[in-house]
């Protein structure tokens, strides 16, 4: 299943909120999860079955969407929310993650 | 707390052996499956696979079957991704991450180890 992310990369200015979208080639169903990176650093989950927020993950993240078509929402963007951001599926193996989307700052 | 502690940096030479370890630690490596990631440099994240550290069983992404091993020795709490007949395109950070409820997605990672691969 190949994971389409877009855009590859999304200017915003703090404050602000910011979408993020996700394309699965077929469906996925709700097996979707968002993580979160940032330069040197392993992956950090967000959000899993499309709409779950991971523990500690404040609500300022949420998610929706089912079988193809996926969105991540940040809202009240702050400096430490300016990363990279991948989604993935889990639905089949080979798991597989979008290309990710770069959020930086406006 | 749940922790994930890789093993050092890498650099080997093409067709080469590496061994990557994963120390657990703040919770029982029987418990959940853990799974291997890799990050070649400025590029995405590709599954290579997992392991029930409880069985032993392991299920491989095709790229990479017979050419990855995963293992575990529970009496240590710890996971080994094994790749042999390395080449240039395996320079990447390779990562352990923890699956919390066995349904395919990664609540804890390791600090990731980079593996180098050149003549």
């Amino acid at each position: 299943i190949v994971m389409t992310q877009s855009p590859d990369t999304l200017s915003v200015s703090p404050g602000e909120r910011a979408t993020l979208f996700c394309r699965a080639s077929q469906s996925v169903s709700n097996n979707l999860a968002w993580y979160q990176q940032k330069p040197g650093q392993a992956p950090r989950l967000l959000l899993y079955a499309a709409s779950t927020r991971a523990s500690g993950i404040p609500a300022k993240f949420s998610g929706s969407g089912s079988g193809t078509e996926f969105t991540l929402t940040i809202s009240s963007l702050q400096s430490e929310d300016f990363a990279l951001y991948y989604c993935q599926q889990y639905k089949n193996w080979p798991y597989t993650f979008g290309q990710g989307t770069k959020l930086e700052i406006k | 707390q749940v922790q994930l502690v890789q093993s050092g940096a890498e650099v080997k030479k093409p067709g080469a052996s590496v061994r990557v370890s994963c120390k657990a630690s703040g919770y029982t490596l029987n418990g959940f499956y853990m799974h291997w990631v890799r990050q070649a440099p400025g590029q995405g994240l590709e599954w290579m696979g997992r392991i029930n550290p409880h069985s032993g069983g392991t299920n491989y992404a095709q790229k990479f079957q017979g050419r990855v091993a995963m293992t575990r020795d529970t009496s240590i709490n710890t996971a080994y991704m094994d790749l042999s007949s390395l080449r240039s395109d395996d320079t990447a950070v390779y990562y352990c991450a923890r699956d919390l409820y066995s349904e395919g997605w990664f609540d804890a990672w390791g600090q990731g180890t980079l593996v180098t691969v050149s003549a």
